[in-house]
């Protein structure tokens, strides 16, 4: 089946330094990828939505300053957390959609990234 | 609004017993997907299930069993004689055709299987 990888999978960084996550998919071509952001005990809220070629659509209240979103290739998309603050501690995933809307939907998960800002 | 609810925060069960995890979801599409997810504590999510809108026959694999009924908009998961590595959140999610692929989840529910 498809697969996302997501790397790093954990990290630590000091508060004010700019750290970048990478979500690649492995055996398929995405135009989109979708990032998501999961607190302790909580569910996953979409940041954003990376499409290749052109900005990211980011959501409600999510700083597309902060959170930059390149989408190089078909095959990547880069989330970078930019000045980190403990508060941007959290679990960082991504998704990516192998069909559309109308085919039939079906969504990989990249193994998430644990990001600690200290 | 919230999309989708999962009601059950927590679940606790005995291994060997049977639980049922709900999920309502709300949508006004005609085209839509419904997903369950596992998480274990290593974070990844685990793809269970996948079901579209126009397929309301249930499904079971293994010692899981999915019910769709779309009248009461609802896409419960059942795990039969539960085991303890069953324990993890289980999330449920909702993907509306007309939002390009986006993926709305609920707030999960977290079981514990009791050895």
């Amino acid at each position: 089946g498809a697969v996302v990888s997501q790397h790093p999978s954990w990290v630590i960084c000091k508060s004010g330094t700019s750290v970048k996550i990478e979500c690649r998919s492995l055996d398929f071509q995405a135009t989109t990828m979708f990032w998501y952001r999961q607190f302790p005990k909580q569910s996953l809220m979409l940041m954003a939505t990376s499409n290749e070629g052109s900005k990211a659509t980011y959501e409600q209240g999510v700083e597309k300053d902060k959170f930059l979103i390149n989408h190089a290739s078909l095959t990547l998309s880069t989330l970078t957390v930019t000045s980190a603050h403990p508060e941007d501690s959290s679990f960082y995933i991504c998704s990516a959609p192998t069909g559309t809307g109308t085919e039939g939907t079906e969504a990989f998960f990249g193994q998430g990234t644990r990001l600690t800002v200290v | 609004a919230q999309k989708v609810t999962q009601a059950q925060t927590e679940i606790s069960v005995v291994e060997k017993e049977d639980v049922t995890l709900d999920c309502v979801y709300e949508t006004r599409d005609t085209t839509y997907y419904l997903f369950w997810y596992k998480q274990p504590p290593s974070g990844e999510l685990v793809f269970l299930i996948r079901r579209n809108s126009f397929d309301e026959q249930n499904e079971i694999s293994g010692r899981y069993s999915w019910n769709f009924q779309k009248s009461t908009s609802s896409f419960n998961f059942t795990i039969t004689a539960s085991q303890v590595v069953d324990s993890a959140v289980y999330f449920c999610a909702l993907s509306e055709a007309h939002t390009g692929n986006q993926f709305y989840f609920g707030t999960g529910t977290s079981l514990t299987v009791i050895p």
